[in-house]
């Protein structure tokens, strides 16, 4: 099973802030990496595919990037709606796998 | 639009059964798959599987095989999971969503919380 790591498990940051989520996986995945925001209890969100693909709807604030298997969701000036916690997930091959996420907090 | 709605929370003794119902609309069922993933009491998500809504294939994670049934009623664009011999640590909010094979979860359902206790 590919396995997915995230750091960190949480961070805590002010509005404005530069932030930098990063997922590894276990073995190349193909770049089938999607990135969630879950707001408690609520749903998932679907916020970018494909390491970098922003979803409709979603803040230009938000971008994904990709370094061998190494992934980065960067969430260029943090607002109040941004404290969540994230997911990144393969959908390379089953069984797809999560990452434990990173809770965003407020500072 | 896109919407996902679930059937209502659940209470199960253990070694109990329970099916969770996932009605789809705002697009053309049998042209995606429906996934399922769960997420404990204050942890993370957990995928349990997928269904395609063309053929009913399903792939199911391999923790659940034996235990884990995924269904859809193309008439009605509803999909279903039945867990079975359920335990305690079953205790959970079960999702459904759009997408299988190689493509992300793009639309969620509200959630089901199944609840296992005696």
């Amino acid at each position: 099973d590919i396995q997915m790591t995230q750091s960190p498990s949480s961070l805590s940051a002010s509005v404005g802030d530069r932030v930098t989520l990063t997922c590894r996986a276990s073995q190349g995945i193909s770049n089938s990496l999607a990135w969630y925001q879950q707001k408690p209890g609520k749903a998932p969100k679907l916020l970018l595919s494909a390491v970098s693909k922003l979803e409709s709807g979603v803040p230009s604030r938000f971008s994904g990037s990709a370094s061998g298997t190494d992934y980065t969701l960067t969430i260029s000036s943090l607002q109040s709606e941004d404290f969540a916690t994230y997911y990144c997930q393969h959908y390379y091959t089953t069984p797809w796998m999560f990452g434990q996420g990173t809770k965003v907090e407020i500072k | 639009q896109v919407q996902l709605v679930q059937s209502g929370a659940e209470v199960k003794k253990p070694g109990a059964s329970v099916k969770v119902s996932c009605k789809a609309s705002g697009y053309t069922f049998s042209y995606y798959g429906i996934s399922w993933v769960r997420q404990a009491p204050g942890q993370g998500l957990e995928w349990m599987g997928w269904i395609s809504g063309y053929n009913g294939n399903t792939n199911y994670a391999q923790k659940l095989q034996g235990r884990v049934t995924m269904t859809t009623d193309t008439s009605t664009s509803t999909a279903y999971m039945e867990l079975r011999s359920l335990r305690f640590d079953d205790t959970a909010v079960y999702y459904c969503a759009r997408g299988y094979y190689s493509s992300p979860l793009d639309f969620w359902g509200q959630g089901t919380l199944v609840t296992v206790s005696s």
